[in-house]
């Protein structure tokens, strides 16, 4: 099982609120990525880092920011929540290079009243 | 358009049976095929990758087959249980740019019953 963790698992919360969903791997690798996921439909990337202080966006436009201060760590943040953020948000890491096999966290459920 | 297709959408079948579930693609230039499955409320997880050159890729019960002339796969489950239960997503990769961009099927929701 791979150790890539999010917290919290689950969260609702309302509108305008300020919130950060955590991100944490201990395998060391470069690349991290943010997810976006509504039931039954395909993951959307929303953000990605190839390493410290790399961050770039992702296909899906998104009102979320995201830094990478340490290695380990790749938080995402959502300045004021609305209800169109209502989602899971899945994060994932791997090693650098194209073909390279991504781990995936057990995603953030959010609820945004 | 980079696209990845599966069908069905929906599977039920009974504790032991076998299943087949199919994966179409339009991406361009291919690096690599994976199929993930995802569990309710989990994360998903690898269960098989296959490259350009590979026709054939087994995982267990698993067993996946990737034709790169047609641009289809297909994830041939043998002997299902229960804890197969889950989403099955196909997972295709372009080798265009250092990313290694993934593109993601909508997966087959697979149900077994007992």
């Amino acid at each position: 099982e791979a150790d890539i963790y999010q917290t919290p698992r689950y969260l609702v919360i309302g509108t305008g609120k300020k919130i950060t969903l955590e991100c944490s791997q201990t395998m060391g690798h470069d690349k991290m990525y943010w997810y976006q996921q509504d039931p039954g439909m395909e993951l959307h990337l929303i953000h990605y880092s190839y390493g410290v202080n790399s961050t770039e966006k992702g296909d899906l436009s998104s009102e979320s920011t995201v830094s990478r201060i340490r290695t380990e760590h790749f938080p995402l943040t959502l300045e004021s929540a609305r209800p169109s953020h209502t989602s899971q948000y899945l994060c994932a890491s791997s090693l650098v290079g194209p073909g390279e096999t991504q781990y995936f966290g057990p995603g953030t459920r959010l609820l945004v009243l | 358009k980079n696209q990845v297709e599966q069908s069905p959408q929906s599977l039920i079948i009974l504790e032991g049976k076998n299943c087949t579930l199919q994966c179409n693609y339009t991406v361009s230039p291919f690096s690599n095929l994976r199929w993930y499955k995802q569990d309710t409320g989990r994360g998903p997880v690898s269960l098989t990758i296959m490259t350009f050159s590979e026709n054939t890729k087994s995982n267990g019960r698993y067993t996946a087959t990737l034709d790169a002339d047609t641009k289809q796969s297909s994830l041939h489950i043998t002997a299902s249980q229960l804890s197969d239960s889950a989403s099955y997503i196909c997972v295709v990769s372009d080798r265009g740019s250092t990313l290694g961009r993934l593109y993601f099927g909508r997966g087959t929701q697979l149900t077994v019953w007992p």
